[in-house]
This record gives structure tokens, C-alpha cells and sequence, in this order.
């Protein structure tokens, strides 16, 4: 089992609908969340991060979280052309010691889903 | 303020040659991350700094590959020995520190011929 898996997509939606990404991950003990944009031949950016149960908006983004299921989604409204882009799931653990020494929270990232939004 | 950089941004390499890649981070930024994504991939995580700590290496594809970060500030990823599947886009990311946003540099895409 993947530790972050999304759906790969392409997730198509036309212009002005609610575009609906999902995420589950593996560690329990996992603490943030973070949602990233990436368009082509870019690099990922930042869109929005969530650390507690519930949901967080800001402006068209919803980042939903659900810690008991293992779950985190993030819900587009009003989809524009523009939103057009890989969406990048990631996951932030706290701090694990190991043999092979401490590890801070490194982030793992899903696989991406392409979104594609058309007028 | 200016954000992660990286050089160069293209890199094209026979199969056997080394190659240096090299990261500025956001100033004052104490961690500092190193990614490589393949064509259509996600990102698949290399190494690790934070502050003066022993690097997390865990990462690492093989013992081709390794990294240093010289006075808690600038990063150089080294691949020894090239090979076509070291193909890639690698990016480096840097955070204030642990448990927040990682910012990402442009990238530098290496082929290896």
C-alpha cells in the first residue's frame, strides 16, 4: 500500500463546477497536510495546508480533513480553465528516531491527479 | 524576498559523467529538501537538511547519489556515474523548519544521454 495514494485522474469538470480531489494516506501518526498545484513543466506550489480535523476554506479552496479515516480532500468552486493543473497530495509525520537516525517530518507525496477544467 | 533557486536549470550528460546540482534556499530557512521527479510522476523524496543535524538520507536511490549543504545554507546534490534513468527533474524545496511549508526552486531538468 502506497503511503499517500490519489487518484491519478484525469479529473475533468466544466468551467464553474465544484472540482472534488481526494487523498488517503497510510501513517496514522501523520500531523499536516498539504495540497500543491503544479502545472506543466512547473514546479509545485503551495496552495493550502491543514492541520486539524474539519474543514479550512480560502477564497475558492476547501481543504477537508478527516483524521479517523485517513482522508484529506481538497474541493475547488467555481472552476476556472485556469485551475487546470496536477494536484499534489502531501503528508508531514513528526519527528520518528530509527537506526538510522531522526527523521523531522520529511514530506511524502501522492502520485497527483490531473485536473482539467474545460469552459 | 527572493525564493529557492537553482542552477542550472537544464543539464545534458553522457551516461558515465558526474553531475553537480545546486540549490540556493530562502534566506534564513533551516531545512532544506531535495526531490527528483520522474517524466508524469510524483515526487519521490532524496534527502533531508535541518540546521546542524545529521542529513536524512533515507532517500537516496543508490551510493551514486549524495548531497551536502555547506554552512547551513547552500545545497549541492552530486550524481557520480550517471545513468539514463537518473533522468529526471530534480527539485529543491526549503521550510523555516520542521512541520511547515516547503517552498520549491524551479528545478533543473538533467538528461543523460
Amino acid at each position: 500500500q502506497k503511503e499517500v495514494e490519489q487518484n491519478s485522474g484525469p479529473l475533468s469538470v466544466p468551467e464553474g463546477a465544484i472540482a472534488s480531489l481526494n487523498c488517503t494516506y497510510s501513517d496514522r501518526g501523520s500531523q499536516s497536510f498539504f495540497w500543491y498545484r503544479q502545472y506543466s513543466g512547473k514546479s509545485p506550489e503551495l496552495i493550502m495546508f491543514i492541520y486539524s480535523n474539519g474543514d479550512k476554506e480560502d477564497g475558492r479552496f476547501t481543504a477537508q480533513l478527516n483524521k479517523a479515516s485517513q482522508y484529506v480532500s481538497l474541493l475547488i468552486r467555481d472552476s476556472q480553465p485556469s485551475d487546470s493543473a496536477t494536484y499534489l497530495c502531501a503528508v508531514n509525520t513528526f519527528p520518528r528516531t530509527n537506526a538510522g537516525g531522526t527523521s523531522y517530518g520529511k514530506l511524502t507525496f501522492g502520485q497527483g491527479t490531473i485536473l482539467t477544467v474545460h469552459p | 524576498g527572493a525564493g529557492v533557486s537553482q542552477s542550472p536549470s537544464n543539464k545534458v550528460t553522457e551516461k558515465g559523467k558526474d553531475v553537480e546540482l545546486r540549490c540556493d534556499p530562502i534566506s534564513g530557512h533551516t531545512a532544506l529538501y531535495w526531490y527528483r521527479q520522474s517524466l508524469g510522476q510524483g515526487l519521490e523524496f532524496l534527502i533531508y537538511f535541518q540546521g546542524n543535524s545529521a542529513p536524512d538520507k533515507s532517500g537516496l536511490p543508490s551510493d551514486r547519489f549524495s548531497a551536502e549543504r555547506t554552512g547551513g545554507s547552500v545545497s549541492t546534490l552530486t550524481i557520480q556515474r550517471t545513468q539514463q534513468e537518473d533522468s529526471a527533474v530534480y527539485l529543491c524545496a526549503s521550510s523555516p523548519g520542521t512541520q511547515e511549508t516547503q517552498y520549491f526552486g524551479p528545478g533543473t531538468r538533467l538528461l543523460v544521454l
